[in-house]
Order: C-alpha cells, then sequence, then structure tokens
C-alpha cells in the first residue's frame, strides 16, 4: 500500500504564495497520475489540481491562473504552489495517487490557514 | 454549489440497509467510472468503490454501488455503528476537464 506524505501547510499572509510537497513512503509515484484536493473546515472535498504521469496538468476554475502543480518523478516528489492566496483558501490540502478513474490512495493531509 | 448531487444526509439503524444517491449529468456521471470516498471525523477519505461497483480489498462486502445513466448509488446493508461517516462520490468531467466530487452526505446510526 503506497502512504503519502504532504508537507509545506501552515499560517500564511492574505496574498502571498505557498509551496506543498507530497512524497510515497517507502514505494514510487510510478507512472501514475497524482493530485490535490482540499476540505474547507466543515465543508466537503474539493479537487484542485492533478497531473498525469507524463506532465499533462489539470486545474479547478478556483485556483486556475494562480497555481501550478509539478512532478520529479526521479525524486518521487509532487509540488502545488498556489499563488495571492485568500481567505476561502484556507483548507487541509490532501495529495492522492489516481489509478485509472478514481483516487486509490490519500495523504494525511497538510493543513493552510490564510490570515489578514 | 457541486456539480454533483448528494443529499446531505441519511440515517439507519443497525442492521438496516441504506442507500447514497448522487446526481450528475452526461459530461460527467453518464460517461466516466463513479467512485465513492468514506472519510470518518479528522481523518483523510478512503476509496470504498471504484469503476462504479468494485470494491477495494479490505472494504467489506456490505459496501456496494451501481450506476444508471446519469446517476449512482452507493448501498450498504448490514448497516453498523463504524459506518458513521461522510460519504462523497466523484467522477472525472469531460467538459470541465477536471474531477468534480458530490456535496457528502452524512450517515447517521442511530
Amino acid at each position: 500500500e503506497v502512504q503519502l506524505l504532504e508537507s509545506g501547510g501552515g499560517l500564511v499572509q492574505f496574498g502571498t504564495s505557498l509551496k506543498l510537497s507530497c512524497t510515497p513512503s517507502g514505494s514510487s509515484f510510478g507512472i501514475y497520475a497524482l493530485g490535490w484536493v482540499r476540505q474547507a473546515p466543515g465543508k466537503g472535498l474539493e479537487w484542485v489540481s492533478s497531473i498525469s504521469g507524463t506532465g499533462t496538468t489539470y486545474y479547478a476554475d478556483s485556483v486556475k491562473g494562480r497555481s501550478t502543480i509539478s512532478r520529479d518523478n526521479s525524486n518521487n516528489i509532487l509540488w502545488l504552489q498556489v499563488n495571492s492566496l485568500r481567505a476561502n483558501d484556507t483548507a487541509i490540502y490532501f495529495c492522492a495517487q489516481e489509478r485509472s478513474g478514481h483516487f486509490e490512495y490519500w495523504g494525511q493531509g497538510a493543513l493552510v490557514t490564510v490570515s489578514s | 454549489q457541486s456539480m454533483l448531487t448528494q443529499p446531505p444526509s441519511a440515517s439507519g439503524t443497525p442492521g438496516q440497509r441504506v442507500t447514497i444517491s448522487c446526481s450528475g449529468s452526461s459530461s460527467n456521471i453518464g460517461g466516466n467510472f463513479v467512485s465513492w470516498y468514506q472519510q470518518l471525523p479528522g481523518t483523510a477519505p478512503k476509496l470504498h468503490i471504484y469503476d462504479n461497483n468494485q470494491r477495494p480489498s479490505g472494504v467489506p462486502d456490505r459496501f456496494s454501488g451501481s450506476k444508471s445513466g446519469t446517476s449512482a448509488s452507493l448501498a450498504i446493508s448490514g448497516l453498523q455503528s463504524e459506518d458513521e461517516a461522510d460519504y462523497y462520490c466523484a467522477v472525472w468531467d469531460d467538459r470541465l476537464k477536471g474531477w468534480v466530487f458530490g456535496g457528502g452526505t452524512k450517515l447517521t446510526v442511530l
């Protein structure tokens, strides 16, 4: 079973940037697509961004134009950078490994709090 | 507002069968596989159903999924107290070129 670990969360200022990372424990990402899903306090799940094994990227409208998802297949690292942070970016950010049409494995999440 | 519509809550007594619905459109459920996730309080979501009706290893066979047209359902039979959780449906949307999640259903075991 793949275990994923996010890092880079914390308290950040409104209007600044944040870069989250995700690494697998005890295995590699392989060729699978990877994604980020967030959950605002007390709210449901919201897909943020995904990247295929070959680097094709997809973004939700809520972050399009101010976010970049990237991966380093050699070093097994996934990143998500979000710029111009807003209050409604406050959420737990989960990284997840996609397999053939579903999110197979999830990390425990990294809390991002945007303060003014 | 979610692209997929789920009832906000559902409930049942131990041993009962409950069903949670997920309504979408031709650009998502109508043409792609649906997956379901269980989220216990304070934890990460966990895959419970994929490809509309397949169970990952370790998920009890009390959980089943189905799809018809632009709607999908998750059924839980023989309800147990440990099934109390939030449940989310998800599917790729061909028009949006992204994933969409349902708003989530809070299941209460009475």
